[in-house]
């Protein structure tokens, strides 16, 4: 069966670091992976999405960005973080064949001081 | 802009009764429908799906009703159990099926 990885759960950065979140997804071949942020008191909001290895397609202009250098790996990536950046971040992956449900992990919240 | 809109934050339901989950979307290019149920620190889990060429999908106790002309779905809960007590989010994508627009959820609490 189908599993996604997502860490760490949960980490502490102060304002101006970097910042790098891995996703790993098991039991699939050429899935299509997704990066969420829930903001406190909102939806989930789509970031990134890539349909296959070095194809990233940005939904939101921000100072994140993602890379996928293996065919189940994802990343999301900053070079200086913001107090605005605080959330929840959700992966999540889909079969290749569309429509499809998408599947998350269990997420990381991330907190800026 | 909100796309997909859940305008009840909380429900509270008791044991045993239904529960009624409603949502709205604004883009009448939606075709794929989705619920999530996600507990505290904890990813969201698929429940149930709806493709637009249906108007109700039921697995077990979970019901999806869509109405195409309002722009509405709901997801019914009967019957309606503590473990389910949870956030429910919907979820809508068009034709290609890449990007899913969330709503914001309602909290649903089932009171024993």
């Amino acid at each position: 069966s189908q599993t996604i990885h997502q860490w760490p759960a949960t980490l502490v950065q102060p304002v101006g670091s970097p910042l790098s979140l891995e996703c790993t997804v098991e039991g699939t071949s050429n899935p299509n992976l997704y990066w969420y942020r829930q903001a406190a008191g909102r939806g989930l909001q789509l970031l990134f999405y890539s349909v296959g290895i070095g194809q990233i397609s940005s939904e939101v202009p921000q100072n994140l960005s993602a890379s996928r250098p293996q065919d189940r790996q994802f990343i999301l990536s900053s070079k200086k973080l913001l107090l605005s950046d605080s959330g929840f971040y959700l992966c999540a992956w889909s079969a290749d064949r569309v429509p499809q449900p998408q599947h998350f992990g269990d997420g990381t919240r991330l907190s800026i001081l | 802009d909100q796309q997909v809109k859940q305008n009840s934050p909380s429900l509270s339901v008791q044991e045993g009764r239904i529960s009624i989950l409603n949502c709205d979307y604004t883009n009448s290019m939606f075709d794929y429908f989705l619920w999530y149920k996600k507990y505290p620190a904890e990813g969201p889990t698929f429940l149930i799906s709806i493709s637009s060429i249906k108007d109700k999908n039921e697995d077990g106790r979970f019901t999806v009703f869509l109405n195409k002309s309002a722009k509405h779905l709901s997801l019914h809960i009967v019957p309606s159990q503590p473990g389910d007590s949870a956030v429910y989010f919907c979820a809508a994508s068009g034709v290609t099926g890449n990007q899913f627009y969330f709503g914001t959820g309602t909290s649903l609490t089932v009171i024993p």
